[in-house]
């Protein structure tokens, strides 16, 4: 099975750095992504990781551990925009590229 | 603008009702996907279409009934819905290729009376 945890609500402060946590626990693994999803919007692709280490793409960076089963995303220089929930999933190592997703964090930025 | 698209964005059906969600894709992208999304739960996976070919039906029941009639287009038929149906319905569709991420359309908002 798949258990993927990831906090429910954060809030930080504009200009400010965040780092939003996802652990999971599950029977497989061929990589992690991260969503972001504006309310009453499509989720939008930001990020995956198959590989130990640091992904980095301008303001948004991702982690991965694959021994420690955990990810982080890091948001940097926090604009009002980035509110918003963001959700990690993690892919099943069988065929059909099935994701497994978390109830996703939920991030307010505030002045 | 994702390049997916899904119509109605919103609906309200009885439970007796018997309607169909529509779901297109512009990017030329060789699988599909529905998932449905509740308040306070996790993105869940209904079914994967790749290559036209049903792969994945992930115990939903049959009150749920989807179709891929070519790469572009992906339906999921609805009937004698129930209350907890209510949810946000979202198609993704993928590439064959690369990281296969995931694209979402805006969803259909559901709503059973």
């Amino acid at each position: 099975g798949q258990n993927i945890d990831q906090p429910t609500e954060m809030t930080a402060t504009e200009g400010a750095i965040v780092q939003i946590n996802c652990t999971y626990q599950t029977s497989g693994f061929n990589g992690l992504f991260w969503y972001q999803q504006h309310a009453g919007e499509a989720p939008t692709f930001l990020s995956y990781n198959v590989l130990d280490g640091l992904e980095e793409k301008g303001r948004f960076s991702s982690f991965l551990s694959r021994s420690k089963g955990y990810s982080y995303l890091l948001l940097k220089e926090l604009q009002m925009k980035d509110s918003a929930s963001y959700l990690c999933a993690v892919r099943d190592p069988g065929g059909g590229n099935k994701l497994t997703f978390g109830t996703g964090t939920q991030l307010k930025v505030e002045l | 603008e994702t390049g997916v698209t899904q119509t109605p964005r919103h609906l309200v059906m009885g439970m007796t009702n018997k309607k169909s969600l529509k779901c297109e894709q512009h990017l030329g992208h060789n699988a599909m996907y529905w998932y449905k999304q509740s308040a306070k739960k996790p993105l869940e996976l209904m079914f994967v279409y790749s290559l036209e070919e049903r792969v994945e039906n992930n115990s939903v029941p049959s009150r749920f009934s989807p179709e891929c009639p070519n790469s572009s287009h992906l339906f999921l038929h609805l009937h004698t819905l129930q209350p907890e149906d209510s949810a946000l319905y979202l198609c993704a569709s993928s590439t064959g290729q690369g990281t296969y991420e995931q694209y979402f359309g805006p969803g259909t908002r559901l709503t059973v009376t």
